[in-house]
């Protein structure tokens, strides 16, 4: 089976400083790899996804994420985080047709 | 743009006691994805259906069932409930083409 792992349960960052939200995956095969974010009592928001093609992947709210094969993984990234970024993150990868999740990693930045 | 209205968004519900969660694809969309996000956890598939039929299965109980109308809409039907039970249930569609999931706002499920 597809899976992916977040090796952190937390992240704590300073306003305007970079983001780094890391992602490991184990698949067989080409990985369809995906970062959706959720607000507090919200539901997931797609913000971006590799698939093929570029390793640099460009989403939502300034977001990006490199698919690194080598080191089988797909970081989530963003120059300079914001307050309002702070969420819970969760790295998903395509098994079969459905999405199997990461374990999610808490992001706070702070003002 | 696509997108999943879930209802109702909040159920509180007794033990041994029964839920009918709902799930309206806009515009009508022939796939539908159910996940069970606990508190504190990632959310884990639970099952999916393909054009009213059962496309595959992951950890649902068997106290769950579920089904998707000839509207399209689709129904989480729990029975004999329990504490564990308490969770945000999503529904998704795969937007054609975008291997995207589009989930809807959720339903809070808690169970007393």
């Amino acid at each position: 089976a597809q899976s992916v792992a977040q090796p952190e349960d937390q992240v704590n960052v300073a306003e305007g400083n970079p983001l780094t939200v890391k992602c490991t995956y184990s698949v067989s095969g080409n990985p369809y790899l995906f970062w959706y974010v959720q607000y507090p009592n919200r539901g997931l928001q797609f913000l971006l996804k590799y698939i093929t093609g570029d390793n640099l992947v460009k989403g939502s709210y300034g977001f990006e994420a490199e698919f690194n094969k080598s080191q089988t993984s797909f970081h989530l990234k963003k120059p300079s985080a914001l307050v309002s970024d702070s969420a819970l993150y969760f790295c998903a990868v395509r098994d079969d047709y459905k999405l199997s999740f990461g374990a999610g990693t808490t992001v706070t930045v702070r003002a | 743009a696509a997108g999943v209205i879930q209802s109702p968004r909040h159920l509180i519900k007794e033990k041994r006691e029964t839920a009918t969660l709902k799930c309206y694809p806009i515009p009508r969309h022939d796939t539908v994805y159910w996940y069970q996000q606990g508190p504190g956890q990632d959310p884990q598939f639970l099952i999916s259906f393909y054009e009213k039929m059962q496309s595959d299965k992951g950890s649902i109980p068997d106290r769950f069932s579920a089904q998707q109308f000839s509207d399209y809409h689709s129904e989480l039907n729990m029975s004999s409930l329990e504490l564990g039970d308490s969770a945000l249930y999503f529904c998704a569609i795969a937007v054609s083409g975008a291997n995207v999931l589009t989930f809807g706002a959720g339903s809070r499920l808690t169970v007393l």
